[in-house]
């Protein structure tokens, strides 16, 4: 079974500052990972992936993420906070080993304060 | 825009009603999900349908209803609903069912059952 844990419901950080989002993932072979943003009144956006090969993953609007095989997680991180990130953010897993649907986070409320 | 259309976006109804939701997709893909959104939990996937054909149903009640007439368009019939039952329902695309596929999502359609 495939399960992804999201440890924080929600980050506060000051715009300007390094940020760091949360995602642990359990899957029984290797894992595919994902990450997604939602805004207000909008659905899910694509952020970015991991399949193989670089452990760090960079995606849009600045974003990336570092794959840790041995602390099993994927934590999503950018240099500089904005205004404009805050939203609510969703980690997803895959076992490319079983089943092709996504398993997904409860999601973190990101707040970056002026 | 993420080329994936639902309508309506805003639906009260009571628990002898029947109504449905729309998910229209432009992207040419052809697996398509309906996901429920309930706060602080993990995005909970209803149905998956991959060419037209039904391939996943996550012991959804059967008050819910999919249908899947082309793979552009997704329809969730809804009768005798719960109050529980109120959520973001999503409707999702992607160009196929496999393990590294990105999920395109639609706005969503705010569900109130009184």
């Amino acid at each position: 079974a495939q399960s992804v844990a999201q440890p924080e419901d929600q980050v506060n950080v000051a715009e300007g500052n390094p940020l760091t989002v949360k995602c642990t993932y359990s899957v029984s072979g290797n894992p595919y990972l994902f990450w997604y943003v939602q805004y207000p009144n909008r659905g899910l956006q694509f952020l970015l992936k991991y399949i193989t090969g670089d452990n760090l993953v960079k995606g849009s609007y600045g974003f990336e993420a570092e794959f840790n095989k041995s602390q099993t997680s994927f934590h999503l991180k950018k240099p500089s906070a904005l205004v404009s990130d805050s939203a609510l953010y969703f980690c997803a897993v895959r076992d490319p080993g079983g089943s092709y649907i996504p398993t997904f986070g409860r999601g973190t409320s990101l707040i970056v304060h002026p | 825009e993420t080329g994936v259309t639902q309508t309506p976006r805003h639906l009260v109804m009571g628990m002898t009603n029947k109504k449905s939701l729309k998910c229209e997709q432009h992207l040419g893909h052809n697996a398509m999900y309906w996901y429920k959104q309930s706060a602080k939990k993990p995005l909970e996937l209803m149905f998956v349908y991959n060419f037209k054909e039904q391939t996943e149903n996550n012991s959804v009640p059967s008050r819910f209803s999919p249908e899947c007439p082309n793979s552009s368009h997704l329809f969730l019939h809804l009768h005798t609903l719960q109050p529980e039952d109120s959520a973001l329902y999503l409707c999702a695309s992607s160009l196929r069912q496999a393990a590294g596929e990105k999920l395109f999502f639609g706005s969503g359609t705010q569900l109130s059952v009184l």
